[in-house]
């Protein structure tokens, strides 16, 4: 198991510019979710998918924001028009199907986003 | 609406002192618990988890919780605080029967002094 691997591990962009970033899950995992946190708070939920299909999205996620997964493996969330409060560090996490709802999900390291 | 409160933003122990980290939570339904560890620059790690059976529940690096469903209480617990505990700790809970996020405290800062 290699872990949940993010890319980039931060990007400095400035506001109105499109960012994509890629979440690569443990191999096995069917499962995957998106988050963002900022300083001094918990993460807070903005998509999920198992397999290709996006099956839930957080209100949180404007129209500004986008994410796939279309072959079932990695995913890719982007954030059209960055505005500064979009700065946030995003986290993606995987977890196993078999267990369902009582599985843990297992993070990546985050990509920090500052927008400037 | 779910939620889960860690009433303390932070939380000081000396070393080999023993540490409580607090969780409380809200939630309709039997709950699944979790709590996570982050250190500086580095991702969520689990640590433990309460789904069901016995109310006290062993999780890694010596760490454990106990669930208190009358107290709606899920309180992190370790016997001897060592310094490399010192991280963020955070909470969260899950609701049977819902969708599979999970909803998450603020986070507790530990810091153990030598």
């Amino acid at each position: 198991d290699t872990g949940v691997s993010q890319d980039p591990r931060h990007k400095i962009t400035k506001r109105g510019q499109n960012v994509t970033f890629r979440c690569d899950p443990i191999s096995e995992h069917n499962r995957l979710y998106w988050y963002r946190q900022t300083l001094g708070q918990g993460p807070e939920f903005l998509t999920y998918f198992q397999n290709e299909a996006q099956l839930e999205k957080s209100r949180l996620l404007s129209d500004r924001f986008s994410a796939e997964r279309p072959k079932g493996s990695f995913s890719t969330l982007e954030i059209q028009r960055t505005e500064q409060g979009d700065s946030a560090m995003y986290l993606c996490a995987s977890s196993r199907t078999s267990g369902g709802a009582t599985n843990e999900q297992f993070f990546g390291p985050g990509t920090r986003l500052t927008v400037l | 609406a779910q939620s889960v409160a860690q009433p303390e933003d932070q939380v000081n122990v000396a070393e080999g002192n023993p540490l409580t980290v607090k969780c409380t939570y809200s939630v309709s339904g039997n709950p699944y618990l979790f709590w996570y560890v982050q250190y500086p620059n580095r991702g969520l790690q689990f640590l433990l988890k309460y789904i069901t059976g016995d109310n006290l529940v062993k999780g890694s690096y010596g760490f454990e919780a106990e669930f208190n469903k009358s107290q709606t209480s899920f309180h992190l617990k370790k016997p001897s605080a060592l310094v490399s505990d010192s991280a963020l700790y955070f909470c969260a809970v899950r609701a049977p029967g819902s969708n599979y996020q999970l909803i998450w405290g603020a986070g507790t800062k530990l810091i153990i002094k030598p």
